[in-house]
């Protein structure tokens, strides 16, 4: 079973659409989580940490269950210039960032 | 100065050459990695630097060597790689490797073996 899973999508919706994608780990002792974003041939980049008690950035909402190692990225409203692949990302018990195989999000007009 | 800066942008090599990537930065980071991205893969692990020191080797062959020259610098060294290392080798910094901070990129390296 691979560290972290992510639906590889793609996700292909219209301008102005909510978007929602799922993550889950496997190792219970990972200790910190974020969500990147990757454009083709860029580098990742953070887009945000996420926290148990959830927490937003502008039209991102990112949501963390322990009990259940899920992870939770929405987007509102989406933007053309959303369209990117969306990587889960967990620091391992080993100090170690684990990448989930990442998740395409095409926003059309 | 928030930028990881990776030096050279492509390289294309041949099995038998030498050559090194370069990576620079200047946040007072004291963690930096090397990550290596195939195609529609995401990045993996290679190693990790903490303070200096050699603190994470992923089990990678002999022919990837790094080094790091002093906390604002990590290089890798390659010598005698074969085509299917051709890939996207992203450096990354933070903090610490034990802080809860992301890393921050640099724009990668293409690196093309032939």
């Amino acid at each position: 079973r691979k560290e972290v899973e992510q639906d590889p999508g793609p996700f292909n919706v219209p301008e102005g659409a909510t978007v929602a994608f799922n993550c889950t780990y496997s190792n219970s002792a990972s200790q910190s989580f974020f969500w990147y974003r990757q454009d083709c041939r860029k580098e990742p980049k953070l887009l945000m940490s996420v926290y148990s008690s959830g927490n937003e950035d502008g039209r991102f909402t990112a949501q963390l269950n322990r009990a259940s190692q899920y992870i939770s990225l929405l987007i509102r409203d989406s933007k053309l210039s959303d369209s990117a692949t969306y990587l889960c990302v967990v620091k391992s018990g080993y100090n170690k960032l684990i990448f989930g195989a990442g998740t395409r999000l095409a926003v059309h007009p | 100065d928030t930028e990881v800066t990776q030096t050279p942008k492509h390289l294309v090599m041949g099995m038998t050459n030498k050559k090194s990537l370069k990576c620079e930065q200047h946040m007072g980071h004291r963690a930096m990695y090397w990550y290596k991205q195939k195609a529609k893969k995401p990045p993996e692990l290679m190693f990790v630097y903490s303070y200096e020191k050699l603190s994470i080797n992923e089990s990678v062959p002999s022919r990837f060597s790094p080094e790091c020259p002093n906390s604002s610098l990590l290089n890798l060294h390659l010598h005698a790689l074969q085509p299917e290392d051709s890939a996207l080798y992203l450096c990354a910094s933070s903090l610490g490797q034990t802080s809860n901070y992301g890393y921050t990129f640099g724009s990668g390296t293409r690196l093309t073996v032939v």
